[in-house]
């Protein structure tokens, strides 16, 4: 069974940082593109990040580039979102899913970015 | 970038009748590969998202016959043959075919 685990949401002030990671399991991680992706509070879904299956190359949100950095670990089967200089509008449950926006995602974390 | 409009965003309906949901794509979502990587998701509140259909039309392992999905380049539609109450909640189209990855706004359907 596919299981992807998000953790490391929490509150944060404005121009903090912030660093989320996902757990993945039952298929092969190290040949799988990774997503992650996000909703804010009461709103509709938005892509964030995508990265290669060997970390080769990553794709960005516009509103994220230079502030967010995806990584991944295939050793530890696990998914990374570094995220610096946060905004109010950052604040929303975060996803990781497996390949694009799919057939799998985890249950989200949520970050609240707020003084 | 390409964005994505659903229509209606609201959408009341009887138990046991139809209901359909319209997605434009603002270009083409037809890759380079030859195939249009417009999917369908489902939502309900406090849970991720579920896959329905991918490819425009092929519906997801294990969801029922009573959606389906349709349309070319530009134009897609989402249909429930017939309602039933479990489908209740948002509804999502997307695009994968070229990034940034892009969402409709989302259509909630309820229960009249």
């Amino acid at each position: 069974e596919i299981q992807l685990v998000e953790s490391g949401g929490d509150l944060v002030q404005p121009g903090g940082s912030l660093r989320l990671s996902c757990a993945a399991s039952g298929f092969t991680f190290s040949t799988s593109w990774m997503s992650w992706l996000r909703q804010a509070p009461g709103k509709g879904l938005e892509w964030v990040a995508n990265i290669r299956h060997d970390g080769s190359r990553s794709y960005y949100l516009d509103s994220v580039k230079g502030r967010f950095a995806v990584s991944r670990d295939n050793a530890k089967n696990s998914l990374y979102l570094q995220m610096n200089s946060l905004r109010v509008e950052d604040t929303a449950v975060y996803y990781c899913a497996k390949g694009g926006p799919g057939a799998y995602w985890g249950q989200g974390t949520l970050v609240t970015v707020s003084s | 970038d390409i964005v994505m409009t659903q229509t209606p965003l609201y959408s009341p309906v009887t138990l046991g009748q139809p209901a359909s949901i319209s997605c434009r794509s603002s270009q083409s979502l037809v890759h380079s590969d030859g195939n249009t990587y417009l999917s369908w998701l489902h939502q309900r509140p406090g849970q991720p998202p579920r896959l329905l259909i991918y490819q425009i039309s092929t519906r997801f392992s294990g969801v029922p016959d009573r959606f389906s999905g349709s349309g070319a380049g530009t134009d897609f539609t989402l249909k429930i043959s017939r309602v039933e109450a479990e489908d209740v909640g948002v509804y999502y189209c997307t695009q994968t075919t070229e990034f940034p990855y892009a969402f409709g706004q989302g259509t909630k359907l309820d229960i009249k």
